[in-house]
């Protein structure tokens, strides 16, 4: 399985200010995710990332709040935007989706704490 | 939709106890099934896996049988240990908009 890191593992930040997540893999892949999950709960899709194309988001993401690059087979990022106390979460970035399985492998996760 | 439920927690057992979390789903076609850990301030970590009915995957001694029966994935576990102590979720693959769909996970807390 591939290795995968994320920087920052984990931030502060005050309510209005964007904060720019990194996700880099081992190996080149062809489909990267990114999950929220709040505090207590189970991780919910935010979009979909392919490099070469636009990300696609799910239901209740827009890309103005959340924009994605993936300008290579190895890296993405996430930015979180105009920040608000219920963006205070952990953003994960995962890599796989492929067949025949579809499993997915995670990163560590960045911990985001907005004040 | 696809969906996936799992049983209610949190789970709190004592060491050496045996375990089992439920999970069920829905789904169209013939979806892959997988159990996910997440230990505390750390990312999920794929435990197990079964692509088809009847399969089982195993893992670290955790085990989980794909039902198309019963539309289950139980997580079992004969002998549990105080390092088992984390979050675990159930998951499906949505083969036709290759992602995966989580149930909302069980705390599992095992007492020496």
């Amino acid at each position: 399985s591939a290795v995968i890191s994320q920087k920052p593992s984990r931030d502060i930040c005050q309510r209005g200010t964007s904060l720019t997540i990194q996700c880099q893999v081992d190996s080149q892949v062809t489909m990267m995710f990114w999950y929220r999950q709040q505090p207590g709960q189970s991780l919910t899709l935010i979009a979909t990332a392919n490099q070469g194309s636009e990300a696609t988001y799910e239901s209740g993401f827009v890309i103005d709040k959340f924009p994605i690059s993936r300008p290579n087979l190895t890296f993405s990022t996430l930015t979180v935007s105009n920040m608000s106390p219920e963006d205070s979460s952990i953003y994960l970035c995962s890599v796989g989706g492929g067949g025949p399985t579809y499993e997915q492998y995670f990163g560590p996760g960045t911990r985001l704490t907005v004040t | 939709g696809n969906s996936v439920t799992q049983m209610e927690g949190p789970v709190t057992l004592s060491e050496e106890a045996f375990l089992t979390i439920n999970c069920t789903y829905t789904a169209t076609g013939y979806p892959s099934l997988f159990w996910y850990v997440q230990y505390p301030g750390e990312g999920l970590q794929l435990l197990l896996k079964a692509t088809k009915a009847d399969d089982k995957g195993s893992n670290k001694g955790f085990e989980a049988t794909y039902r198309k029966e019963t539309t289950s994935f139980h997580l079992e576990k004969g002998s549990v240990q105080v390092s088992d102590s984390a979050v675990y979720f159930c998951a499906l693959s949505d083969v036709g908009a290759q992602k995966l769909v989580f149930g909302q996970g069980t705390r599992l807390t095992i007492n020496p």
